[in-house]
């Protein structure tokens, strides 16, 4: 099955400063990553997503790549601010119209701290 | 906005005893799911359902687990004799379609003595 691995664990950056986060997927049949932020006692929330007919995906100061021959993809956060301070997580699936997998497999997940 | 909505937000059960973990989806939804998460580890995925009945499931959900949709609105998960190693934190969601995005409820802490 699908194993997604998840780096860094604990990431800490100065406000104003860019985040990376990358995760690796193993199988090749994966075509829908989604990145999802959890706050302190909620659910994680989606924050963007990308498809693999896609290289690149932007919204605002949150944007994804994806890099199909190696299997991976990053996020990045430009221009963090200390309430994008939460847990991410990555995640893979295979999705199409009608058909596909339901289950999301997820990274380990990412502690940002980012401080003021 | 609507939102996933689960009950209760932290249940403390006895071994080998039977839990019924609660969700209120997001109303016009139509793909329900749970995954869980062991402190520490991966979110990962229990089961999905659809058309009152279960679409796909992982390994994790063997007999212990069962799934149901009993009154049109709340989907809940039923865990029949708990064990030390059902301790985590689950997590239900929901979608309008198959390949639409999944909505996280805020989860239930189960912690199994």
């Amino acid at each position: 099955g699908e194993n997604v691995e998840q780096h860094p664990s604990t990431l800490s950056v100065q406000e104003g400063d860019s985040a990376v986060i990358k995760c690796t997927y193993s199988d090749s049949a994966s075509n829908y990553f989604p990145w999802y932020k959890q706050e302190l006692g909620k659910g994680p929330q989606l924050i963007i997503d990308i498809r693999s007919n896609v290289g690149e995906k932007k919204d605002q100061r949150i944007a994804v790549t994806l890099n199909k021959t190696a299997k991976h993809f990053s996020l990045h956060i430009t221009e963090t601010q200390p309430e994008d301070s939460a847990v991410y997580f990555c995640a893979a699936s295979i999705r199409y119209s009608g058909a596909g997998s339901y289950q999301l497999t997820f990274g380990k997940g990412t502690k940002l701290s980012v401080i003021p | 906005e609507p939102e996933v909505t689960q009950t209760p937000s932290h249940q403390v059960t006895q071994m080998g005893q039977e839990v019924i973990l609660r969700c209120v989806p997001i109303s016009n939804h139509l793909y329900f799911y749970w995954y869980r998460q062991i402190l520490g580890q991966k979110v990962e995925f229990l089961v999905s359902f659809y058309n009152n009945e279960i679409s796909e499931k992982s390994e994790i959900f063997d007999d212990q687990f069962s799934v149901e949709r009993p009154d049109g609105s709340n989907f809940t998960l039923k865990i029949r004799s708990t064990k030390l190693e059902d301790s985590a934190m689950y997590f239900c969601a929901s979608s309008a379609y198959r390949d639409t995005e999944a909505f996280f409820g805020q989860g239930t802490r189960l912690t199994v003595v």
